[in-house]
């Protein structure tokens, strides 16, 4: 079964620093570009973040350049989202969305059930 | 705010035709994908690079596009259809991923 289970969401205070994974199983994850999308409570979805096969091409969405890190180990099928100086409109249900091929396109055909990041004081 | 644009909320008839629009400049260059979200589920993609559809997705479900606009059309509807529908596409620039703010599908 193609599969992407998140983890690492939680309460966390604005400012401070939560890191997000993504494993995958049921497919070779190191053939395809993989993504991060949020989607705050009871609103769309954002996308957040891409990296291509190899992590030869990374890219962020404007709100999160220079905060969040988006990397992989495909040794480990794992993806990665480091979030750095929190603020309140990134909270938000935090998904792993794999990409259908090796670089950064925008269809995501498999995605997992999100893990949920709040921040708040 | 959304470099493509999506009516919030759209509804039909059981059995019926409906169209599912995404607007933006981006679409006269790119091809847009085409996502199902139900309440408290994950998104399921249905249909990508304009008008494919991905293995177990219904053949009721079709894209298509024209100019600066994509369309999402559901022949048939079902009371399962009803529904969060997204659009994505690049953005102007190529470099980034952007979504429509979606359409609330309400099948009566």
């Amino acid at each position: 079964e193609l599969q992407l289970v998140e983890s690492g969401g939680g309460l966390v205070q604005p400012g401070r620093s939560l890191r997000l994974s993504c494993v995958a199983s049921g497919f070779n994850f190191e053939d395809y570009a993989m993504h991060w999308v949020r989607q705050a409570p009871g609103k769309g979805l954002e996308w957040v973040s891409g990296i291509s096969w190899i992590s030869d091409s990374i890219v962020y969405a404007d709100s999160v350049k220079g905060r969040f890190t988006i990397s992989r180990d495909n040794a480990k099928k794992s993806l990665y989202l480091q979030m750095n100086s929190l603020r309140a409109e990134d909270m938000a249900l935090y998904f792993c969305a794999k990409g259908d091929t090796i670089l950064i396109g925008n269809s995501f055909d498999i995605w997992g059930q999100g893990t949920m990041v709040t921040v708040s004081s | 705010s959304s470099e493509l644009t999506q009516d919030p909320a759209v509804s039909v008839a059981l059995g019926r035709t409906v169209r599912i629009t995404c607007q933006g400049d981006s679409l006269r260059s790119y091809y847009a994908s085409w996502y199902q979200q139900r309440p408290g589920q994950a998104p399921i993609l249905v249909i990508y690079a304009k008008n494919n559809r991905p293995s177990g997705i219904p053949d009721r479900f079709s894209g298509s596009g024209s100019g600066n606009t994509a369309s999402l059309t559901i022949t048939g509807a079902q009371a399962e259809d009803e529904a969060d529908y997204y659009c994505n596409s690049r953005d102007s620039s190529g470099n980034h991923v952007v979504f429509g703010g979606g359409t609330k599908l309400t099948v009566l």
